[in-house]
């Protein structure tokens, strides 16, 4: 079966601790999307990436980094610069940019 | 700055009733999205509308763009339990450079028998 997966679906953070969360696609894709939702609220793009090896960065980047090493994998790290980190990430893809985004199941993100 | 707003925000409605979804936005773009989001779930892709007087139909949903207005309006026909989620709509505001969507606040519907 073609998806996305996210995982882990759930994980805890430590005060000053970077944290990465993984999201595959077996779609063969393109074009990769990172998101925070927080409760109650809308989506806002942390980092995009339209092709391996390059990645733009979104409205909200600050406190968080990516790579794009390979088609099927764009890891999201969150650093301890993200001060409120706090929300459920959701990671998406589509054929090419410009075209339906698909999304992964999430990672709800908590702080300790 | 640019802003997708929806209206309303909540919306409890009977089975059986109809009722409209409004969502405005506020630079050009000629192609939209839905996506419906049931609760602690991701989101589900329901309908692009990719230019001026679009209408999408599925079941008891459609969805329509007037880009002129920049507006898009989802319709809930005879409403069932079963449509209970809330519900995005996205802007794609530069969709021949990267595809980034701009979400509305959501529309959380509740229907109850």
């Amino acid at each position: 079966d073609g998806g996305i997966t996210q995982s882990p679906k759930y994980l805890f953070r430590k005060e000053g601790q970077n944290v990465t969360l993984s999201c595959e696609q077996n779609l063969n894709h393109d074009a990769m999307y990172w998101y925070r939702q927080d409760p109650g609220q809308g989506l806002r793009l942390i980092y995009y990436s339209q092709i391996v090896n390059d990645f733009q960065k979104g409205d909200i980047a600050e406190g968080y980094s990516v790579s794009r090493e390979k088609k099927e994998s764009f890891p999201l790290t969150v650093t301890s610069a993200q001060k409120n980190p706090t929300a459920f990430y959701l990671c998406a893809s589509s054929i090419d940019g410009g075209e339906t985004q698909y999304f992964g199941p999430g990672t709800r993100l908590l702080v300790l | 700055e640019l802003k997708v707003e929806q209206n309303p925000l909540f919306l409890s409605m009977q089975e059986g009733k109809n009722y409209t979804i409004y969502c405005n936005y506020s630079t050009t773009s000629d192609r939209l999205y839905w996506y419906r989001q049931d609760p602690g779930k991701s989101l589900e892709s329901l309908f692009v509308l990719l230019s001026n007087g679009a209408v999408k139909q599925e079941g008891r949903l459609m969805a329509s763009l007037d880009t002129k207005a920049r507006l898009s309006t989802l319709h809930i026909t005879a409403a069932v339990h079963d449509l209970s989620a809330t519900y995005f709509c996205a802007v794609d505001v530069f969709y021949n450079q990267g595809g980034k969507l701009i979400f509305g606040q959501g529309t959380e519907l509740s229907v109850k028998p």
